[in-house]
């Protein structure tokens, strides 16, 4: 079956860096995403990785290798509004998305 | 403002109701879809549509249908609800279909609780 792991919680200092990490086992690849949903609200994209590499966006960083199934989200200078669940999704061979359970960050002062 | 439109926000209702639930966009998407998001479970795919007039069913399709007779609109329907499918519900919308980004855009949700 097809399977996207992540952790379910994490807690970070506001400030500091934080690194959410997904492993992902699916039929075929055609790309990885990181979303972000806070409480009560819709997730909203955050990234998208279909090469090996790190793409960098601001504050937020996604790294990916297909050969490991691996991905991580790496948030800097983190802020109290960064406080919410991190989504992290795989797009299979028939380019359907499959999901992770989210990981739900929590940034204290 | 551009985007996708969910309604109602929030719904109880008796189990054995039918009950529909509405999406719009506005943002002239060929593809949309309803996913329900339940605790500790990830997004599931209930149908899905690529482009109006065709629908397709997603990984949880029992007991609910879709229809796309436009663009802009695509209703999910609970025929016959029961307890397990209370749940948030979230339509959302993409650009196209196959290669590429393929980004989704996310309506609000809609909470629906089914006693």
């Amino acid at each position: 079956g097809q399977n996207i792991d992540q952790p379910t919680e994490m807690t970070a200092t506001e400030g500091a860096i934080v690194q959410i990490n997904c492993t992902y086992q699916t039929s075929g690849f055609n790309g990885l995403f990181w979303y972000q949903q806070h409480a009560g609200e819709a997730p909203t994209f955050l990234s998208y990785n279909v090469l090996d590499g790190l793409e960098e966006k601001g504050r937020f960083s996604s790294f990916l290798s297909r050969s490991k199934g691996y991905s991580y989200l790496l948030l800097k200078e983190l802020q109290m509004k960064d406080s919410a669940s991190y989504l992290c999704a795989v797009r299979d061979r028939n380019y359907q998305l499959i999901w992770g359970a989210g990981t739900k960050l929590i940034i204290k002062p | 403002i551009a985007g996708i439109t969910q309604a109602p926000t929030s719904q109880i209702l008796a189990a054995g109701r039918r009950m529909t639930l509405r999406c719009t966009q506005d943002m002239r998407h060929n593809a949309m879809y309803w996913y329900r998001q339940d605790l500790g479970l990830g997004l599931r795919l209930i149908h899905y549509s690529n482009t109006a007039g065709t629908t397709g069913k997603g990984e949880v399709p029992d007991g609910y249908s879709v229809s796309r007779a436009n663009t802009d609109d695509f209703p999910l329907t609970l025929a016959s609800a029961v307890p397990s499918q209370t749940s948030v519900y979230f339509c959302a919308s993409s650009d196209r279909t196959g290669s590429g980004a393929n980004v989704l855009t996310f309506g609000a949700g809609s909470r629906l609780t089914v006693l």
